[in-house]
């Protein structure tokens, strides 16, 4: 068990490029859980996988964003055409299925800088 | 409408005191609550949770009460020490729901 891994762990970008996030979950975890935080903020759901399938997207993410788990393992998150507000730590999460009383395993984040 | 509220940014207890951070929440469906804890730097961390058929929870120093009237819950650490500093954020789910909605935390701070 190696944890939940992110990649990269920081990015700068300049506002109006595109940028994209991985993230590798617990191999024996079939749900993959995207969020959002901003200083002084808990996490904010973005949208949530089981195994390939998305079964959940936020309302408040607009269409700029996307994610894929294409063979339900890693996942990327896309930001397209990034503005200011993006700004933010982009957090990963898993578990197993029945999530439960167990708790989420997050990654440690990537943080993005839109300039 | 934030479903879940922590109202106290920070909170500084003296080494070894017990420390206890409150949570509310509004939506009478959440069927469990959960405590993560994070350190700068990193993701959060799991801490303990509780499901609503209980009213408390005990792992080593920390308990989790739940008070389902009053829709309000806690979590409770003695002694503290100064490595629970640290930001504690409450969550909480509904069964079969796959997300988790958070709280915007508590800063504790743990003086030696």
């Amino acid at each position: 068990d190696t944890g939940v891994s992110q990649d990269p762990r920081h990015k700068i970008t300049k506002r109006g490029q595109n940028v994209t996030f991985r993230c590798d979950p617990i191999s024996e975890h079939n749900r993959l859980y995207w969020y959002r935080q901003t200083l002084g903020q808990g996490p904010e759901f973005l949208t949530y996988f089981q195994n390939e399938a998305q079964l959940e997207k936020s309302r408040l993410l607009s269409d700029r964003f996307s994610a894929e788990r294409p063979k339900g393992s890693f996942s990327t998150l896309e930001i397209q055409r990034t503005e200011q507000g993006d700004s933010a730590m982009y957090l990963c999460a898993s578990s197993r299925r029945n999530q439960g009383s167990y708790g989420y395993t997050f990654g440690s984040g990537t943080r993005l800088t839109v300039v | 409408d934030q479903q879940v509220k922590q109202n106290s940014p920070s909170l500084s207890v003296q080494e070894g005191r017990i420390s206890i951070l409150n949570c509310d929440y509004t939506n009478s469906m959440f069927d469990y609550f959960l405590w993560y804890k994070k350190y700068p730097a990193e993701g959060p961390t799991f801490l303990i949770s509780i499901s609503s058929i209980k009213d408390k929870n005990e792992d080593g120093r920390f308990t989790v009460f739940l008070n389902k009237s009053a829709k309000h819950l806690s979590l409770h650490i003695v002694p503290s020490q100064p490595g629970d500093s640290a930001v504690y954020f409450c969550a909480a789910s509904a069964e079969g729901a796959g997300k988790s909605t958070f709280g915007d935390g508590t800063t504790l701070t743990v003086k030696p």
